[in-house]
């Protein structure tokens, strides 16, 4: 099994539809998770980051975290074509191992 | 504008080359990681710095690869010598203290042929 497991997609949605992606990771004691942005050709860009269940709005994007469930999703309200990229969720497990799912690849269809 | 920047943005050598990668992360974070990243196999951790000593070196291959904070404001990652399978984008990310987000270089892709 997979440390961090992601669909890879890619997830088609129309323009000004909400996103919907998700994570589910393996380390129950995994404490911190963050999803990043990485647009074809360019390096990732961390755009969330959530540390407790619940959820957490930043403009468009909520993060979403079940640790019971081991689930921590994204959703991004409003989609533009601008957001087609490949979102990359990440978990801290340990004290520093930093591990990254293989993307979701999003299109956003105008 | 605080960035991560990374020498060079490109590379294309042969087989059997030595190849070093520079960054430079972000004036005051503490903690540097590089990573490789393919089509295959996703963003892969090679090696882990914090306060410049390594901490974890475990996904390089340690026949070839070598990584360096001689001080910092420079981590280097040398591969000698390098083979075809080399071949990837390598990311340098910064950040402050264990369990906040990083910040990415914009990489450097290897060509190895």
């Amino acid at each position: 099994q997979k440390e961090v497991e992601q669909n890879s997609g890619p997830l088609s949605v129309p323009e000004g539809a909400i996103a919907s992606l998700n994570c589910t990771y393996s380390d129950r004691g995994s404490q911190s998770f963050f999803w990043y942005r990485q647009y074809s050709g360019k390096s990732p860009e961390l755009i969330m980051s959530i540390y407790s269940n619940g959820d957490k709005e930043d403009g468009r994007f909520t993060a979403q975290l079940n640790k019971a469930s081991q689930y921590v999703s994204l959703l991004i309200r409003d989609s533009q074509p601008s957001d087609s990229a490949t979102y990359l969720c990440a978990v801290m497990s340990g004290t520093y191992k930093y591990i990254f799912g293989t993307g979701t690849r999003l299109k956003v269809l105008a | 504008d605080a960035r991560v920047t990374q020498t060079p943005r490109h590379k294309v050598t042969e087989m059997g080359q030595e190849v070093t990668m520079r960054c430079q992360p972000i004036l005051g974070h503490n903690t540097v990681f590089w990573y490789r990243q393919t089509m295959m196999q996703g963003l892969e951790l090679l090696a882990y710095f914090r306060n410049r000593a390594p901490l974890d070196d475990s996904g390089m291959p340690k026949d070839r690869f070598s990584a360096e904070m001689p001080d910092a404001t420079l981590a280097t990652l040398k591969i000698q010598p390098s083979e075809p399978r080399d071949s990837a984008v390598y990311f340098c990310a910064s950040g402050l203290e264990q369990g906040t987000g990083k910040y990415f270089g914009p990489g450097t892709r290897l060509t190895v042929t």
